[in-house]
């Protein structure tokens, strides 16, 4: 069975760095784009960016360049988003997702949860 | 990039048909048929309903169907169930390996 597995929830103050994950099981990982995709509370969905594991290419929203790094290791099947200064404005649930060469995005992992407090 | 439009909310009783609709621009919506929708339950993650505009993957049932005119795309579900209530999101690609989703539906089974 092809899925996405994420890490924990993830409780941070601002200013603090973190990095969340996405492993790949049950499909050779290097075949697929990844996406990520944020949800902040009471909204909606919204395509923070890409990246190709067989050679890390890496794509962006406008709306999170420079805000986010997408990162990738090959060698165990694994996507990351990763910040290096965290705001109270980016707790949101984060989803990762394998996109389909005709552009729609399935599975979905589970989810991670990020809130950002002081 | 902005979001692509579509209504808040909708709703029908059992057994019904309902519309979503989700408008784009000719950029983005009017320029491919990449558009794709998803069922999202609270608390769980989203579900490819219909990919390709009109494409239904394996084990979506034929109650749900899409469709696009222009730069606006349509998710018809016929013979609605209380299990289709959920948030509903459309998708499409704009390009350069970018994507823009819609604002989001509320469908709510009477």
């Amino acid at each position: 069975e092809v899925q996405l597995v994420q890490s924990g929830a993830e409780v941070k103050k601002p200013g603090e760095s973190l990095k969340i994950s996405c492993e790949g099981y049950g499909y050779i990982f290097t075949t697929y784009w990844i996406a990520w995709v944020r949800q902040m509370p009471g909204k909606g969905l919204e395509w923070v960016g890409i990246i190709h594991p067989g050679d890390s290419d890496t794509r962006f929203s406008p709306s999170f360049q420079g805000q986010v790094t997408i990162s990738v290791d090959k060698s165990i099947s694994t996507a990351y988003l990763e910040w290096s200064s965290l705001k109270a404005s980016d707790t949101a649930m984060y989803y990762c997702a394998r996109l389909h060469p005709e552009g729609w995005f399935d599975p979905w992992g589970q989810g991670t949860l990020v809130t950002v407090s002081s | 990039q902005s979001a692509l439009t579509q209504p808040a909310s909708v709703s029908g009783s059992p057994g019904q048909s309902i519309t979503i609709s989700c408008t784009g621009t000719n950029s983005d919506v009017g320029s491919y048929n990449f558009v794709s929708w998803y069922q999202h339950h609270p608390g769980k993650a989203p579900k490819v309903m219909i990919y390709e505009v009109s494409k239904r993957p394996s084990g979506v049932s034929d109650r749900f169907s899409g469709s696009k005119f222009g730069h606006t795309a349509s998710l018809t579900i016929s013979g609605l169930q209380a299990e289709d209530e959920a948030d509903y999101y459309c998708c499409t690609y704009a390009g350069t390996n970018s994507y823009i989703f819609g604002t989001g539906t509320k469908v709510t089974v009477l």
